[in-house]
């Protein structure tokens, strides 16, 4: 199973700011990585996929960036509903065994 | 527009089974594949199973492996999960997920997500 690690567990920011989420696979994932959204009491939602890629609707302040084992989101002019959980997922093993990172967590400074 | 809608969770001793349905709408129902990811309560989210456009090649994780199947009724639009011999760590939020991909290719993350039936398994 290929292990996804997120890094940091939370992270505290100021509105406006830009902040960078880590995501780190235990095996190249090549660039087989998707990030989600998920608002309290809300179902996730797609924000990236192969790594780069916006999801439809998605704003240009989101963007994704790296290949085989490590990968960020960034999120420039962070806004108030940003301030939510974010998670990253790999899917490049056969059969597929699709994994989640343990989530990031932005916290209003 | 795509919509998802989980039904079928509730409150069901060890042991016991379940079955969830997910009704879509919005899109060719016939062309994705689809899959039922699950979030423990206060946890993060954990892959559970994932079927083929035409049902005929299904993947699980190997925690479900034997217990839950997948399937889904193209004539209906619905997909099914069904859950046999339930445990006490298999109480989440189940949320069904449409593919990133087409019938052509699998995307293997998920587009479009439910908002979720919750199974609580407890004695």
């Amino acid at each position: 199973e290929i292990v996804m690690t997120q890094s940091p567990d939370t992270l505290s920011v100021s509105p406006g700011e830009s902040v960078t989420l880590s995501c780190r696979a235990s095996q190249s994932v090549s660039s087989n990585l998707a990030w989600y959204q998920q608002k309290p009491g809300q179902a996730p939602s797609l924000l990236i996929y192969d790594a780069s890629t916006r999801a439809t609707g998605i704003p240009a302040r989101f963007s994704g960036s790296g290949s085989g084992t490590e990968f960020t989101l960034t999120i420039t002019s962070l806004q108030s509903e940003d301030f939510v959980v974010y998670y990253c997922q790999q899917y490049n093993n056969w059969p597929p065994m699709l994994t989640f990172g343990q989530g990031t967590k932005l916290d209003i400074k | 527009q795509v919509q998802l809608v989980e039904s079928g969770g509730g409150v069901v001793p060890p042991g016991t089974s379940l079955r969830l349905s997910c009704a879509a709408s919005g899109f060719s129902f016939t062309t994705y594949a689809l899959h039922w990811v699950r979030q423990a309560p206060g946890k993060g989210l954990e892959w559970v199973a994932l079927l083929s456009y035409d049902g005929t090649n299904k993947y699980y994780t190997d925690s479900v492996k034997g217990r839950f199947t997948i399937s889904r009724d193209n004539s209906r639009n619905t997909l099914y999960l069904q859950m046999n011999t339930l445990r006490v760590e298999d109480t989440a939020v189940y949320y069904c997920a449409k593919d990133g991909g087409s019938a052509a290719y699998y995307g293997y993350y998920f587009h479009y997500w439910g908002q979720g039936t919750l199974v609580t398994v407890s004695s």
